[in-house]
């Protein structure tokens, strides 16, 4: 059982690149999250889904898009990276009042 | 001000210590409650979750909510060095909802 699986590992990108992040779940979750991670901000929420077909912003979701392919895959594109964007990016999902689970995370940096 | 504030430490205790990792929080609505532990380059992992105000114990760690002063603890006894990591607490408004998390105390417990 592989639950959140993310792809890349690691990455990094010159100012102005364009990269998809992906995610999958494999627990037949209905919602899925993605957060980014920076020292002293805790997780901060960039977009979430609810369920298959929607999507919403965060807190933080300026310089990225996202697509909830279907109910397993959900992706986070930044379509012009800058270096504000260097952070750990994790995709959670959850069912229920159950707590997320959350893959291992994206390392980007932008130079 | 953050909805959820957390010391962001870093706490360091011999192993065999109670600790005491503490989080307030400013939103009355708020319901569920939770920490999440994570280890150095991996995602979070849900630890506790408790619904409303009291106590929850599981082995070693305990959760507590005070509703009444918006504050929510997680006690762990005997600590081991093995509980080195960062802990989150969060909190949301309703089922499914949502996940607010605070910046996370980093907590190292040596031998």
């Amino acid at each position: 059982n592989a639950g959140v699986t993310q792809t890349p590992k690691f990455q990094v990108l010159k100012t102005g690149q364009s990269m998809t992040l992906q995610c999958a779940q494999d627990m037949n979750h209905n919602s899925m999250y993605w957060y980014r991670q920076d020292p002293g901000m805790g997780l901060r929420l960039i977009y979430y889904s609810a369920s298959e077909g929607t999507t919403d912003k965060g807190e933080v979701p300026n310089g990225y898009n996202v697509s909830r392919l279907n109910k397993r895959e959900f992706s986070l594109r930044l379509e012009s990276a800058a270096p504000s964007q260097t952070s750990v990016y994790f995709c959670a999902s959850t069912v229920g009042d159950y707590g997320y689970t959350f893959g291992s995370g994206t390392r980007l940096t932008v130079v | 001000q953050k909805e959820v504030e957390q010391d962001p430490g870093p706490l360091s205790v011999p192993e065999g210590a109670i600790v005491s990792l503490n989080c307030t929080y400013s939103n009355s609505a708020f319901q569920y409650f939770m920490w999440y532990r994570q280890y150095s380059r991996k995602g979070p992992e849900l630890l506790m979750y408790t619904y409303s105000s009291g106590n929850k114990e599981d082995g070693r760690f305990t959760a507590q909510v005070d509703k009444s002063s918006k504050y929510i603890s997680l006690f762990i006894r005997d600590s081991q060095p093995s509980d080195s990591a960062t802990y989150l607490c969060a909190t949301h408004y309703n089922q499914g909802g949502k996940l607010i998390f605070g910046q996370g105390t980093e907590l190292s417990v040596k031998p």
